[in-house]
């Protein structure tokens, strides 16, 4: 199945500072999600934008949607140490409900 | 939010045994649930998509006779890794898709079955 890019790979920024994870895809999408996973754990949905939205945000969560870059963008403001963990968008759902997700970005918040 | 329960959180077995993992959706009913593996510092790849009362539908190159899912009932999945072999060793993991009132549907995950084949 068809895996989605994210750059970077792994970003380690301060705390207090905003972290930027984009996410390029490959096929049309319905909506566009961003999931969490600290170490060895399951994942936590984040987010979700339509693909007829351009922008959407929850708390800290700053989410971008360009379908005709295929591509988004996650952005986190004023980053904790609570906020280290991997990052993944994933694309999918529709009538399958199955998710593909990329390859994720190792986030590391120095306190 | 929905809560998926995935057992158990880390099995060793050896090399030849097969090992069942179990994924309850607690809260809910799951028609369907997916089924992840995951390698160090990787991303999730699909493996299959369980569905409940008939076969599952694998993904391109996984191999059906060596992972068996059983979802007998609405609201568990079972993945069964087959004489597994320490390449089989990995982290596995389940997800249930539920209806998002942002429209689509949002995925929740278990925690995980980390598999050590020594």
């Amino acid at each position: 199945s068809q895996q989605g890019e994210e750059d970077p790979q792994a970003l380690s920024i301060q705390e207090g500072e905003n972290a930027t994870m984009n996410c390029s895809y490959k096929t049309s999408i319905n909506n566009l999600q961003w999931y969490r996973q600290n170490s060895g754990r399951g994942l936590v949905h984040l987010i979700l934008i339509r693909s007829n939205e351009r922008e959407k945000h929850s708390g800290r969560l700053r989410v971008t949607l360009d379908t005709s870059k295929k591509s988004s963008s996650l952005l986190i403001t004023a980053s904790r140490a609570a906020d280290t963990a991997s990052y993944f968008c994933a694309t999918g759902g529709g009538a399958t409900n199955k998710l593909i997700f990329g390859t994720g970005t190792l986030l590391a918040v120095q306190p | 939010g929905a809560v998926v329960s995935q057992h158990p959180s880390w099995v060793i077995c050896k090399s030849g045994t097969s090992v069942k993992i179990e994924c309850r959706s607690l809260d809910f009913q799951a028609t369907t649930m997916f089924w992840y593996r995951q390698f160090p510092k990787q991303s999730l790849m699909l493996m299959a998509t369980s569905n409940e009362g008939s076969k599952a539908t694998y993904e391109q190159g996984v191999e059906k006779d060596k992972f068996l899912i059983n979802h007998a009932s609405l609201t568990l999945s079972t993945l069964t890794v087959t004489s597994a072999h320490p390449e089989d060793s990995s982290f596995y993991i389940c997800s249930a898709p539920v209806p998002n009132a942002g429209g689509g549907t949002e995925a929740f995950f278990g925690q995980g079955t980390r598999l050590t084949v020594v």
